[in-house]
């Protein structure tokens, strides 16, 4: 089956515009996560979904940053009135609770705030 | 609150040799230790993982040594070559959903 599926790969936007990215899970995992990895860095935790229940949204920079996950599927990270600092490659991870709960990571989004 | 340190930054090997990569972990709670491999314009991709209740784990030329008195593990790959290439991440787990993230390691192997 497909891995998880992120888009756009690439988005360019100026400074003070809000985006989108979405994020496609694995077909059957609950869970979903987003990372943020700024370059050379390492992956930083933003937001986590599990079935219903409520988000942990501990790792949100600042309020400019939200999360939905429709339907327990599709998930979509919006930031608002970007800003250069928000340049980063966003990451999608879902799995599945059994287990270990092993993520399984998209390819990003990178982004770029001009 | 939680920490994950990883070591070196970046790694450079001759092509053939053993490449180590040294974390260590902060909360003695954590009890799984999965090692992530990204290539070029790639998501991580799981390439090994250790739960707390054995000591070392292999899977071909990927080793991964769990010493929990001490709070840290290590990936050992023997026989590099250069498709091994890449920035590998070493995380620790309690359990639950949260990983907490090494900040990486770049790998070169040198053809």
């Amino acid at each position: 089956g497909a891995g998880v599926s992120q888009s756009p790969s690439n988005k360019v936007t100026e400074k003070g515009k809000d985006v989108e990215l979405r994020c496609d899970p694995i077909s059957g995992h609950t869970a979903l996560y987003w990372y943020r990895q700024s370059l050379g860095q390492g992956l930083e935790f933003l937001i986590y979904f599990q079935g219903n229940s409520a988000p942990d949204k501990s790792g949100l920079p600042s309020d400019r940053f939200s999360a939905e996950r429709t339907g327990g599927s599709v998930s979509t990270l919006t930031i608002q009135r970007t800003q250069q600092e928000d340049s980063a490659v966003y990451l999608c991870a879902s799995s599945s609770r059994q287990g270990m709960n092993i993520q399984y990571f998209g390819a990003g989004t990178r982004l770029s705030v001009l | 609150g939680e920490n994950v340190e990883q070591h070196p930054s970046t790694l450079s090997v001759q092509e053939g040799d053993s490449a180590v990569i040294k974390c260590t972990y902060s909360d003695s709670a954590s009890n799984y230790f999965p090692w992530y491999k990204q290539e070029l314009g790639k998501g991580p991709q799981l390439i090994i993982d250790i739960r707390s209740n054995v000591g070392e784990k292999k899977d071909q030329r990927i080793a991964v040594t769990l010493n929990k008195t001490a709070k840290h593990f290590s990936l050992h790959i023997t026989e590099t070559q250069p498709e091994d290439s890449a920035v590998y991440f070493c995380a620790a787990s309690t359990g639950t959903y949260k990983y907490i993230f090494g900040t990486g390691t770049r790998l070169k192997v040198l053809a």
